[in-house]
């Protein structure tokens, strides 16, 4: 199957700072997510962004398919951000994901 | 337009019972798939229902298994239990296989 990575594992920032999360992927894949992970498991989308950039408020992401990673921007960090964010890549027929990125924002 | 609904939301069995957990996709979604996440493997797939067909599983024994009925409502059934069927396990409807996926809030399966 595809090998999918994250990175940082772990994250730290004071609030009203900037972070950048990396995914890399092994293969070629048909669809990209991030997924926030709440306190309850749910897991919240925040992009479906196969390639290209988008943006919602705070967040924006950016996938370059033909290099085979993905890049998760969240701007001036607040402590609802605090969280597991997983990327999450589809071959048509599963979804492959990364072991996650646990972001923890302090006041 | 209501999301993914899964029930219950958290349940406890003994070793050797069996489980069926339920999970209704947003209206007009036909691919239903099934996750299992722990602390120790993470997300990994189980199964992909499409017109009540399966597409798709994962690298699961036997115990695992599921159905999807004609109104795209699924479930999944694990008999047998053992401790390590301990698991959060979620479910995702998406409008087409491959297609942008919507999760669940999920099952908290714990195991005596």
């Amino acid at each position: 199957g595809i090998q999918v990575e994250q990175s940082p594992p772990d994250l730290i920032l004071q609030e009203g700072a900037n972070s950048t999360l990396r995914c890399n992927f092994s293969d070629s894949v048909n669809n990209l997510q991030w997924f926030h992970q709440n306190p309850w498991g749910q897991l919240i989308n925040l992009f479906y962004i196969p390639s290209g950039t988008k943006q919602n408020g705070r967040l924006s992401a950016t996938t370059v398919a033909t290099e085979r990673y993905s890049l998760l921007y969240i701007s001036s960090s607040q402590t609802t951000d605090s969280g597991v964010y997983f990327c999450a890549v589809n071959t048509g027929n599963q979804f492959y994901f990364g072991t996650g990125t646990s972001l923890t924002v302090i006041p | 337009k209501a999301g993914v609904t899964q029930t219950p939301r958290y349940l406890i069995k003994t070793r050797g019972q069996q489980v069926t957990l339920s999970c209704s996709p947003i209206s007009g979604h036909r691919s239903v798939s099934w996750y299992q996440q722990t602390p120790g493997q993470g997300l990994q797939f189980l199964f992909e229902y499409f017109s009540e067909t399966q597409r798709n599983k994962g690298n699961f024994p036997g115990r695992f298994s599921g159905r999807q009925f004609s109104n795209s409502r699924s479930e999944m059934n694990v008999s047998t239990l053992e401790l390590g069927d301990s698991a959060l396990y979620l479910c995702a409807s998406s409008l087409i296989q491959g297609g942008e996926a919507f999760f669940g809030q999920g099952t908290r399966l714990t195991v005596v």
